[in-house]
């Protein structure tokens, strides 16, 4: 059972526009949401999270929305630049338990 | 500056070889954990640890162990591997921070693991 699910394998978005990734979670138990990027051959690196009881979080270039009701969180990268380039997995914690729930992950390349 | 480490980026071993992948962090963090990475599937927790000596199973267990003798250290062991776990594998380790706190998991940067 997919209890955090990224349905778009893929994304290509021109350089200087916006990216948007989704993502659908299924547990409304879960506490905290988090996105991670990850280049080939290396690990993923902490991007941004958002904590449950809010529906925004901002950082820069990169903003995370959470739709508690419709039980889905977006990551907006805006503008998109080409080192934006990876694959971005969201992820979600219980506020019980340390380990993290994964998506499948979505590759964003960013072209010029 | 936070630091995860393998003990190699790329292995080749063969079907039944006794397997280990050794993962060190240097941020006396409690918590450790052990991910394969697979296309399509994403980051799947095989194995975890609270504490020096505890484990815990996590979601796809079978076929692998762990040992965690000292904190800095959290060892995944292939008892007898198989094509079918020819994989990426990340280490990861977190700080317990407060009760109902978030907590962000550091990488390792992963061995590419081929078992022929």
């Amino acid at each position: 059972d997919q209890q955090v699910k990224q349905n778009s394998p893929s994304l290509s978005v021109q350089e200087g526009r916006i990216s948007i990734l989704n993502c659908d979670y299924t547990n409304s138990m879960f506490d905290y949401f988090l996105w991670y990027k990850k280049y080939p051959a290396e690990g993923p690196t902490f991007l941004i999270s958002i904590s449950s009881i809010k529906d925004k979080n901002e950082d820069g270039r990169f903003t995370v929305f959470l739709n508690k009701s419709a039980k889905h969180l977006s990551l907006h990268i805006v503008p998109s630049q080409p080192g934006d380039s990876a694959v971005y997995f969201c992820a979600a914690q219980t506020g019980t338990a340390s380990k993290l729930t994964f998506g499948t992950g979505t590759r964003l390349q960013v072209t010029l | 500056d936070v630091k995860v480490t393998q003990s190699s980026r790329y292995l080749v071993k063969r079907t039944g070889e006794k397997v280990f992948l050794e993962c060190v962090q240097d941020m006396d963090h409690e918590n450790m954990f052990w991910y394969r990475q697979d296309p399509g599937l994403g980051l799947r927790l095989i194995y975890f640890s609270y504490d020096v000596k505890m484990k815990e199973k996590g979601d796809i267990p079978e076929g692998y162990s762990v040992s965690r003798e000292k904190k800095e250290r959290f060892s995944l062991i292939l008892e007898s591997a198989s094509t079918n776990q020819t994989s990426m594998y990340l280490c990861a380790s977190s700080s317990a921070g407060i009760a109902g706190g978030q907590e962000t998991q550091y990488f390792g940067p992963g061995t590419r693991l081929l078992v022929l």
